[in-house]
């Protein structure tokens, strides 16, 4: 079964520091890679998506995400982060032809001002 | 509000209890699923809708939670005799059928308390 894995669950960041969370993969064949942030309470929002193409992918609100499929990974970056980029991210993916999305556990990150 | 709505927010229920949750997708979305959320975890698949079938369960889904989406418009989700391990966020998404390049849309989720 295909499995995601996210390191360092929680990160606590000054504003204008630059944020880099990592997530590895485990399927080797085709894959759609997400992106998920929820914002406190809020619901889950896409973030960015990759399906093909171009493997560096930006999304919204700044943030980019980078594919190394050599790696099986999709790192999700952003130079400079805002107080505003508290919330958890949450890295999933697709196998291509099935429906379910697998989630990593997330990263809680919080940025303080 | 087009998104994906569910209902109740919130439900506090006493174990053994019987509770359904409601879910209504982005009108023009024919495939509907069901994530659960527990503290520290990432939303977890329960169950997959097109249209009115049901294509798909996780072995998640125990015979206490049954699914239904009658018209293939909303879903709900209903959980038998609750346990306190039934306690979490009950997550539902709906996206268009297409090729796997579509994508989910979540509702906010209902928070499930069993004491």
């Amino acid at each position: 079964a295909q499995s995601v894995s996210q390191h360092n669950h929680h990160v606590i960041l000054s504003e204008a520091a630059s944020l880099e969370l990592g997530c590895n993969y485990s399927y080797g064949g085709t894959v759609n890679l997400f992106w998920y942030v929820q914002y406190p309470g809020q619901h889950l929002q896409l973030l960015l998506k990759y399906f093909s193409g171009d493997p560096l992918v930006k999304g919204i609100k700044g943030f980019e995400a980078e594919f190394i499929k050599s790696k099986f990974s999709f790192n999700l970056r952003k130079p400079s982060v805002q107080w505003s980029d508290t919330a958890e991210y949450f890295c999933a993916v697709t196998i291509y032809g099935n429906n379910r999305l697998a989630f990593g556990k997330g990263n809680q990150v919080v940025v303080i001002p | 509000d087009t998104g994906v709505s569910q209902n109740p927010r919130h439900k506090i229920t006493k174990r053994g209890q019987n509770v359904t949750f409601r879910c209504d997708p982005i009108s023009e979305h024919n495939r509907l699923y069901w994530y659960r959320q527990t503290l520290g975890q990432g939303p977890e698949f329960l169950t997959y809708f097109q249209n009115e079938a049901q294509l798909e369960k996780s072995r998640l889904l125990s015979d206490r939670f049954s699914a239904e989406r009658p018209k293939g418009s909303f879903s709900t989700l209903e959980i038998q005799r609750t346990e306190q391990g039934d306690s979490a966020m009950y997550l539902c998404a709906s996206s268009p059928e297409g090729t796997a390049k579509d994508y989910y849309t979540f509702g906010s989720g209902t928070r499930l308390t069993v004491v």
